[in-house]
Formats: C-alpha cells, structure tokens, sequence
C-alpha cells in the first residue's frame, strides 16, 4: 500500500531534550516536506527536500533540522525543543516539488512542556 | 512575502446547499493551486487542483474557479452532504520554487 509513515504519533516531552520524527514513504516520490499545523495558521511549511541530500527552508524553519540521506527517508530534528514548538506535525510527500499531489502522513502531535 | 488568504475561517450550511470558499494569492507567478480536505483527526487529503493554464474545474459535486488577473480562486461545493463536513485548505505555488504556501483553513459544517 502506498504510504506515508510517521512516528510517534504522539510525543510529550520536556524542553531542551532532542528529538527526532521519523517519516518514510515508500512511493518513490522525490519531494518531501515537513509542516506543522496550529489554529487559525493552516499549514506552514518547515523544510522541503526535492531530493536527496538537497534541501531547503521552508517559512518557518528556525528550531528544526532535516536530512535527506536516502530518498525514502526524511527525519525532522529538533535540537533543543522549546514549547513554542508544541504542535501537530505532517510529513508529506510528493512526485515531483512543482504540481503533483501531496501525501500526508497520519501526522505526530507534539507537546513540550 | 508570499501570502494566501482564505476565507471565510468558519462556514454552515444547511444540507443540500452550496458552499464557497474563497482564496486570494499574492505571488502573481503561482501556476499550481491544490485545495486539501481534512476530516477531524486525520490527515489533509487532495480533492481537486487547477493550474493556471485553465480557469475552471468540475469533479461530480466539486469544482475549483480561478481568475488569474484578481489573483483568486474559489471551491465551490453542490449538495452538500454531512461527509462534507471538514477543513479545507487552498494552496497556491509557483513551478520555479518549491515552497508551498496553505490559506489559513475553512471549517465546513453541514447542518441537518
């Protein structure tokens, strides 16, 4: 089945403590990127890769990291969380960064305390 | 910088009716416009798109407007059923960036 993987899906943690959202998709898509999700902001976009080790930010990108090591793979890292950061997070992927449908992951909530 | 306006933030309708949802871009080179659907607890999924090499699109009870020269596009959905009931988002990006940038969100409610 054609998907997009998230985990955790759920993640409390406390300030300062890194962490890392995994995301994999197994469509062969060359675009991924990252976007958190908060009331009333819709989704902003974090960070986006058109392929691998190519990426780039997104609007909203300080506080994160990425890598793009292989082409399935696309983990978000947060160095030292803050609880400005508490949120839910969507990976998503797609065929190509210009005009093809994107796929979301089930998305990872996160709350740091 | 780029910006997507969408409105209104909230919407009802009485089931059977229409509903429209307006977006409004900036970014006059935005050539590829997703509208996004997302039930509650899950995640957004694509019900339509337009590029900007047309101006309408109709899928069974949805279609998407789009007036390039305003910088505006619409969802427009016929007989609305209570499935409907959701947040949607527009989109709008250009082919020469990668960045995306979502309207804010509309919450769709389908009343009885």
């Amino acid at each position: 089945e054609a998907q997009v993987t998230q985990n955790p899906r759920y993640l409390i943690t406390v300030t300062g403590k890194k962490l890392t959202v995994t995301c994999s998709q197994n469509m062969n898509h060359e675009y991924m990127s990252w976007y958190r999700q908060d009331p009333g902001l819709g989704l902003r976009q974090i960070y986006y890769s058109m392929n691998v080790e190519v990426t780039d930010k997104g609007d909203v990108p300080e506080g994160y990291k990425v890598s793009r090591k292989e082409k399935r793979n696309f983990p978000l890292i947060l160095e030292s969380p803050s609880p400005n950061q508490t949120s839910l997070y969507f990976c998503a992927s797609s065929f190509n960064g210009v005009d093809t449908e994107a796929f979301f992951g089930q998305g990872t909530r996160l709350t740091v305390v | 910088g780029e910006n997507v306006e969408q409105h209104p933030s909230t919407l009802s309708v009485q089931e059977g009716d229409s509903a429209v949802i307006k977006c409004t871009y900036s970014d006059s080179a935005s050539n590829y416009f997703p509208w996004y659907k997302q039930e509650l607890g899950k995640r957004p999924q694509l019900i339509i798109d337009i590029r900007s090499n047309v101006g309408e699109k109709k899928d069974q009870r949805i279609a998407v407007t789009l007036n390039k020269t305003a910088k505006h596009f619409s969802l427009h959905i016929t007989e609305t059923q209570p499935e409907d009931s959701a947040v949607y988002f527009c989109a709008a990006r250009r082919s020469s960036a990668s960045k995306i940038i979502f309207g804010s969100g509309t919450r769709l409610s389908i009343r009885p």
